[in-house]
């Protein structure tokens, strides 16, 4: 069975700062594809970034960039320039080729960005 | 725009009263889930449909069922809703083999 750990309940960082959010993961897959899905207060769930597992290249998106590290099962999710409306739960999520996309997702981490 | 739209938003059934709770999409994915999210917690996969190909998780309660008539809609029945049942109900769509999802904003249910 694949778990998705974010060991990191909540986080804080000040407005411009940068802070990085842990996840890791465990699987015997091969191929599988890596997610951070970001979650506002009372609003809905919103794909930020992926990462697909033979892509040795880490994945970026404006912002946000991941430091994708294979061997050792770690996916972390870097987040510069930190907006007040970056404040969300974030969670990291995990999905095998053939499995209709069944998402995994770890516990989550909640994120305030502060003045 | 494309997106997941989920009816109602907010609902309060009485503890035994059966629920049907709505989603709808215009991405025409032929993947669609149903999940269970209770506070501050990951969301859980009940179960999902690969076009009218119903895929049931193990441990889902045979409380919940759910329909889906065609590609754009499904449902999510509670038959006799318990208290433990109270957490907010998220849809997601996706493409087979596009690996990420798409979600609603969710239906927040209360049981009373």
């Amino acid at each position: 069975a694949q778990t998705v750990t974010q060991s990191q309940p909540e986080m804080s960082v000040q407005e411009a700062e940068t802070v990085t959010l842990s996840c890791t993961y465990d699987t015997s897959e091969s191929n599988y594809y890596l997610f951070w899905y970001k979650q506002p207060p009372s609003r809905q769930m919103i794909l930020v970034i992926r990462q697909e597992a033979y892509k040795q290249q880490n994945a970026t998106e404006n912002r946000f960039s991941v430091n994708f590290q294979k061997a050792a099962k770690s996916f972390s999710l870097k987040i510069s320039d930190s907006q007040l409306g970056d404040t969300a739960m974030y969670f990291c999520a995990f999905t095998t080729t053939g499995t209709a996309s069944k998402l995994t997702f770890g516990t989550g981490t909640r994120l305030q960005v502060t003045l | 725009d494309a997106m997941v739209i989920q009816n109602p938003r907010y609902q309060v059934t009485q503890f035994g009263k059966p629920v049907t709770l709505s989603c709808s999409q215009t991405l025409n994915h032929n993947v669609m889930y149903w999940y269970q999210q209770k506070s501050s917690q990951a969301p859980k996969l009940l179960f999902h449909y690969y076009d009218k190909d119903f895929n049931n998780e193990a441990d889902t309660p045979d409380n919940f069922q759910s329909r889906r008539p065609n590609t754009s809609f499904c449902f999510l029945d509670i038959r006799s809703p318990g208290l433990g049942d109270a957490a907010m109900y998220l849809c997601a769509t996706s493409v087979f083999g596009r690996f990420e999802q798409y979600f609603g904003p969710g239906t927040r249910l209360t049981v009373t």
